[in-house]
C-alpha cells in the first residue's frame, strides 16, 4: 500500500515550458486534491476533484489544469509555466467525497524550479 | 469567506517549557478544526482533530467558538516536536483551508 505518490520529486523547467505533476493513490480514495507550499503562505489549494470526472477551482489555479479519468489518477499540468510558479507541489486524498473529516493523505511532494 | 490565522510564523522554546501555537478562524457556520504536522523530511499528517478531544504525543487543542480559537499546546516540550504546524479548517462540504503555519523550534 504506498498511499499517495507523486512523481518527480524534483524539476526544474524554463518559462514557457509545460510539464505534468502525476499523483496516484492506491486507497480508493474519491476526494483528491493539489496544493502549493510557499514559505510564508502557507499551503493554498490550486484545484480539487470529488470523484471521477469531476474537478473544480481552488484558491489559485491560474495557470493550471487538472483531470480525473480514473479514481487513482489526478495530473496537474503547467501549460506554459511560470518563475511565479517556483513552489513545492502536494498531492492529497481522503476517502469521503466531502473532505469534511479532515483527514487528508498526502504525498511526499514535487519540487519545481522555473527559470 | 473560511480562513484560517497563525500568527506565529517562528517559536522557539527551550526544552520542558510549555508550548502554545495560536491559531484563529473566521467562519459563519461551525466549522471543524484540525492540526497538521510536517516533521523535517516526512509528509503532511494530520495530528489532531477537534471533534475527536484527544491528545496525541502530548498534545491538545480546545475549539474556543467565543474566541474563534484553536490554539494547540503541549505542557512540556520535547527536542522532536521541532516541526512546521498548520492549522486547519473546513465549513460544510468546501475543501481543508490551511493557515500559513508555525514553525516550532525547540531548543535543548
Amino acid at each position: 500500500n504506498a498511499g499517495v505518490t507523486q512523481t518527480p520529486k524534483f524539476q526544474v523547467l524554463k518559462t514557457g515550458q509545460s510539464m505534468t505533476l502525476q499523483c496516484a493513490q492506491d486507497m480508493n480514495h474519491e476526494y483528491m486534491s493539489w496544493y502549493r507550499q510557499d514559505p510564508g503562505m502557507g499551503l493554498r489549494l490550486i484545484h480539487y476533484s470529488v470523484g471521477a470526472g469531476i474537478t473544480d477551482q481552488g484558491e489559485v489555479p491560474n495557470g493550471y489544469n487538472v483531470s480525473r479519468s480514473t479514481t487513482e489518477d489526478f495530473p496537474l499540468r503547467l501549460l506554459s509555466a511560470a518563475p511565479s510558479q517556483t513552489s513545492v507541489y502536494f498531492c492529497a486524498s481522503s476517502y469521503p467525497t466531502s473532505p469534511s473529516t479532515g483527514e487528508l493523505f498526502f504525498g511526499e511532494g514535487s519540487r519545481l524550479t522555473v527559470l | 469567506a473560511q480562513r484560517v490565522t497563525q500568527p506565529e510564523k517562528l517559536l522557539s522554546v527551550f526544552k520542558g517549557a510549555p508550548v502554545e501555537l495560536k491559531c484563529n478562524y473566521s467562519y459563519s457556520g461551525s466549522p471543524e478544526l484540525f492540526w497538521y504536522v510536517q516533521y523535517s523530511r516526512q509528509r503532511l499528517q494530520l495530528l489532531l482533530r477537534h471533534i475527536s478531544r484527544e491528545s496525541i504525543k502530548g498534545f491538545t487543542a480546545d475549539l474556543n467558538k467565543g474566541e474563534t480559537s484553536f490554539h494547540l499546546k503541549k505542557p512540556f516540550a520535547q527536542e522532536e516536536d521541532s516541526a512546521m504546524y498548520y492549522c486547519a479548517l473546513v465549513g460544510g462540504n468546501t475543501p481543508l483551508v490551511f493557515g500559513k503555519g508555525t514553525r516550532l523550534s525547540v531548543i535543548a
